[in-house]
């Protein structure tokens, strides 16, 4: 199967700070990847979709100017999030998509970020 | 907008027995995906099977399968001769056909725990 690699996997951070988490497709290219972000014993909620070399698209109540996401290549997405503060403590997780319609997508294997 | 709806919180089997897991899902669109995710402890999101709406032929997967009722908007995931290796968190997912459009919706999810 295809490989995802999010990096860091662990990353604690002093408010205030701007903290950067990179997805990349190891053996494919991506057209598209998609930040999620999972709370303690919750669901995944998507926060943006990325697609490369354009904007991306965040979803309704998602700071873009707070989760700045770049996409600038087929095999790489960063999630840059911004004067982090400890709300923003989370377990932030990547997925890209193949080129190709219809495929379904590979998962990164989550960054927990601790903001203190 | 599409919703995913597991009602189970926790679900527990004994090793060697059936579970099946509940999902529910909302959506206007006739041409979809629907899957079923593994989060286990590592919290590494693993695609356990998935299935094509127009296909009315239940997809399976080894001793992984679904009971896809479209007309129900149900999709039920049976695990036969459950492993201790099966504990985990489960994710159901609805994605829409349309492209341009293939984020993932989740549920609420379900933790399955084996008991030896």
């Amino acid at each position: 199967g295809a490989v995802v690699s999010q990096h860091p996997s662990r990353v604690i951070c002093k408010s205030g700070t701007s903290v950067k988490i990179e997805c990349r497709s190891l053996d494919f290219q991506a057209t598209t990847m998609f930040w999620y972000r999972q709370f303690p014993k919750q669901s995944l909620m998507l926060m943006a979709t990325s697609n490369e070399g354009s904007k991306a698209t965040y979803e309704q109540g998602v700071e873009k100017d707070k989760f700045l996401i770049n996409h600038a290549s087929l095999t790489l997405s960063t999630l840059t999030v911004t004067s982090a503060h400890p709300e923003d403590s989370s377990f932030y997780i990547c997925s890209a998509k193949r080129t190709v319609v219809n495929t379904e997508a590979f998962f990164g294997q989550g960054t927990r970020l601790t903001v203190v | 907008a599409q919703t995913v709806t597991q009602s189970q919180p926790e679900m527990s089997v004994q090793e060697a027995e059936t579970v099946t897991l509940s999902c529910t899902y909302d959506t206007s669109e006739s041409d979809y995906y629907l899957f079923w995710y593994k989060q286990p402890p590592s919290r590494q999101m693993i695609l356990v099977i998935r299935q094509e709406a127009y296909k009315q032929q239940n997809a399976t997967e080894n001793r992984f399968s679904v009971n896809f009722q479209k007309a129900a908007k149900s999709f039920s995931l049976k695990i036969s001769d459950s492993q201790l290796g099966d504990a985990a968190m489960y994710f159901c997912a609805y994605r829409s056909a349309n492209f341009g459009n293939e984020k993932l919706t989740f549920g609420t999810g379900t933790r399955l725990t084996i008991i030896p």
